[in-house]
């Protein structure tokens, strides 16, 4: 079983809707990341989250340490958030990240 | 630079060359990390370093892995013999301050391909 697990793997949503993904981890962390990664590679940090919820934009990330649980949500999607989404954490005193395998997300206009 | 720079962005292999990947963080940088990334998987932990100390480098795969930052800023990841399994996204990244749970900021990534 992955350090690091996500759901869905691949997401598909008309633009406008509001998107969740999700993000569980069986480690004990130090910090949590969500990434965004475009074809091409380049990857973008989004949040790093300790505890409770950040917002920017139309972007929204919460965790929940008790649960061992973030999302990631996306209001009012639009075509240009297609890209791969990647939770990744940090585990104890490492600075090392342990990534997700990433969720897929196309938004079709 | 406004971020972190790596080079080639393209490299294709024949099996058994040499490679080297060449990592340019932000200046200022201290830490720097290499990960790989497969066709599909999420980046795994390569190997970390601390100005120019190699902290870590319990994520590579053999020892035909290696990697340097001999002056503490510009790293270069060198793959000896390549294999077909070693095609992957090679991404580098680095952050100011390490154990303050800092941001990274990635590169680009070196796409290698292994024939």
């Amino acid at each position: 079983k992955n350090e690091v697990e996500q759901s869905p793997q691949n997401l598909t949503a008309q633009e406008g809707e509001f998107i969740t993904i999700n993000c569980s981890y069986s480690v004990g962390i130090s910090a949590l990341h969500w990434l965004q990664q475009h074809p091409g590679g380049g990857i973008v940090s989004l949040f790093m989250l300790s505890s409770g919820k950040k917002k920017h934009g139309r972007l929204i990330a919460t965790i929940n340490i008790q649960e061992k649980h973030s999302s990631l949500h996306i209001t009012a999607s639009h075509p240009r958030d297609s890209a791969v989404y990647i939770c990744a954490v940090r585990s104890g005193n490492t600075d090392k990240l342990i990534f997700g395998t990433g969720t897929r997300l196309q938004v079709f206009p | 630079g406004a971020g972190v720079s790596q080079s080639p962005r393209y490299k294709v292999a024949k099996r058994g060359q040499d490679v080297a990947l060449r990592c340019d963080p932000i200046s200022g940088h201290v830490s720097l990390f290499w990960y790989q990334q497969a066709l599909g998987q999420g980046p795994e932990f390569l190997t970390y370093f601390q100005n120019e100390a190699q902290l870590d480098k319990s994520g590579l795969p053999s020892d035909r892995f290696f990697a340097e930052r001999p002056e503490g800023s510009v790293s270069t990841l060198k793959i000896q013999r390549t294999q077909q399994e070693d095609s992957a996204v090679y991404l580098c990244a680095s952050s100011f301050i390490p154990g303050l749970r800092t941001e990274q900021f990635f590169g680009p990534g070196t796409r290698l391909t292994v024939l």
